[in-house]
Order: C-alpha cells, then structure tokens, then sequence
C-alpha cells in the first residue's frame, strides 16, 4: 500500500459547524503533515507530527485542532471555521520529519467549502 | 527571500509540442534533495522525481526528462510531444538537510490544446 487516504473528498460546512478531517497511511511512515492549499497557489504548511508527537505548529488558528490517534491516522478537527479557510487540504506522509529527504506521499486531499 | 522560483505561471502549447518549465532555487546547503510534482485538476499531487545534489546527471523517464545544473541553480523539466493529459499545475521543491522544511515554488499551470 503506497497511499495516503484522505476522507471526506468534499466537504460544505456551516461556520458554527464542527467537522473532522481524516487521514490514513499504511506504509510505516512516522512523519504526516497538514498542508493548505489555496487556488493557484502551492501547499502552506500547517502542522507536522513525528513519531505521533506534534513537532511544528505553523502558527495555525486554534480552530484547526489536529490530532494523531496512532502512526497510520491523522486527523483535523474543525470548528468555527470562516469563509477564508475555505480550501483544499492535503495530507502527507514520509519516512521521517526531520528527514524530507525521500518527499513526501500526499493525499488526494479534501476540498473544504465554509458557507 | 523565495527558495523556489517557477518564473512561468501559466504555459500553453499544442499536443505534440516540447515544452520545459523551469526551476531555479536558492540554499546554502551542500548536501539538499530537489523534487518535482504533478498536481492534476482532481487535485492530488502526484510525486514525479527526486534529485540528491550530488547527482548532476540528466534523467529521461518515459516522454519526461529533468536537466539539473547546480553551477545555474537550475532544475528544468522538459516533458516532449506533450499530451492533453499533462495538462495540470507542476511544482518544484526543495528540501534542505539543515532544516526539516519542504520548499515550493509558487507552481507552473501547462494546458495542452488538443
């Protein structure tokens, strides 16, 4: 299994509204990613995990909560979002965080309405 | 000061055509890893190569070749006789051993005409 799966593929959600994000990888890879992506413009990071330990916090609102059950699964609470977080959100994976030697594998991502 | 630069935002050409995008990038690293992805409208981003800085040598996969050039900065992908699907945004990164960070450039978006 050489993928990174990444549920729902779209989501419409109300500002008031608290969704989650999921992510999964079968491939032993101890470092997953967060990533935003605006129209047009390349992946902002976000957060990072390694070893399911949080390691960077790209000064992200508190509305997005992340959280890593376990090495496979990623997740991305949301709750009170806004119009502008409206986005494509991709996962990643890789062998090690401190080692982005090997790239990263990404998910398909979810594309994230807030009406 | 931008780590990737993709200097062309958005290319055009017709099926069958040649066409490079370029890639120029900045560190002070000796020992660094260069990338290219493919990110097709359905959104993922599909990885194409990797490069490590201490192999210069060109690499041809397929209709897909990347001429890397440390003495410009340079890491060029050229795809030839393009097809319509390879229309979709391609991204240069970088990835420095003295940070844990992952580089983008700001994307090229190649349409090829039918």
């Amino acid at each position: 299994d050489t993928e990174v799966t990444q549920t729902p593929k779209h989501l419409v959600m109300g500002m008031t509204n608290k969704k989650s994000l999921k992510c999964e990888q079968h491939m032993g890879h101890r470092a997953m990613y967060w990533y935003k992506q605006k129209a047009k413009k390349p992946p902002e990071l976000m957060f990072v995990y390694s070893y399911e330990k949080l390691s960077i916090n790209e000064s992200v609102p508190s509305r997005f909560s992340p959280e890593c059950p376990n090495s496979s699964l990623l997740n991305l609470h949301l709750h009170a979002l806004q119009p502008e977080d409206s986005a494509l959100y991709l996962c990643a994976s890789s062998h090690r965080a401190l080692s982005n030697n090997y790239g990263y594998t990404f998910g398909s991502g979810t594309r994230l309405t807030v009406v | 000061a931008q780590k990737v630069t993709q200097a062309q935002t958005e290319i055009s050409v017709v099926e069958k055509e040649d066409v490079t995008l370029d890639c120029v990038y900045e560190t002070r690293d000796t020992t660094y890893y260069l990338f290219w992805y493919k990110q097709p409208p359905s959104g993922e981003l599909v990885f194409l190569i990797r490069r490590n800085s201490f192999d210069e040598q060109n690499e041809i996969s397929g209709r897909y070749s990347w001429n890397f050039q440390k003495s410009t900065s340079s890491f060029n992908f050229t795809i030839t006789a393009s097809q319509v699907v390879d229309s979709a945004v391609y991204f240069c990164a970088l990835s420095e051993t003295s940070g844990n960070q992952f580089y983008f450039g700001t994307g090229t978006s190649l349409t090829v005409i039918p």
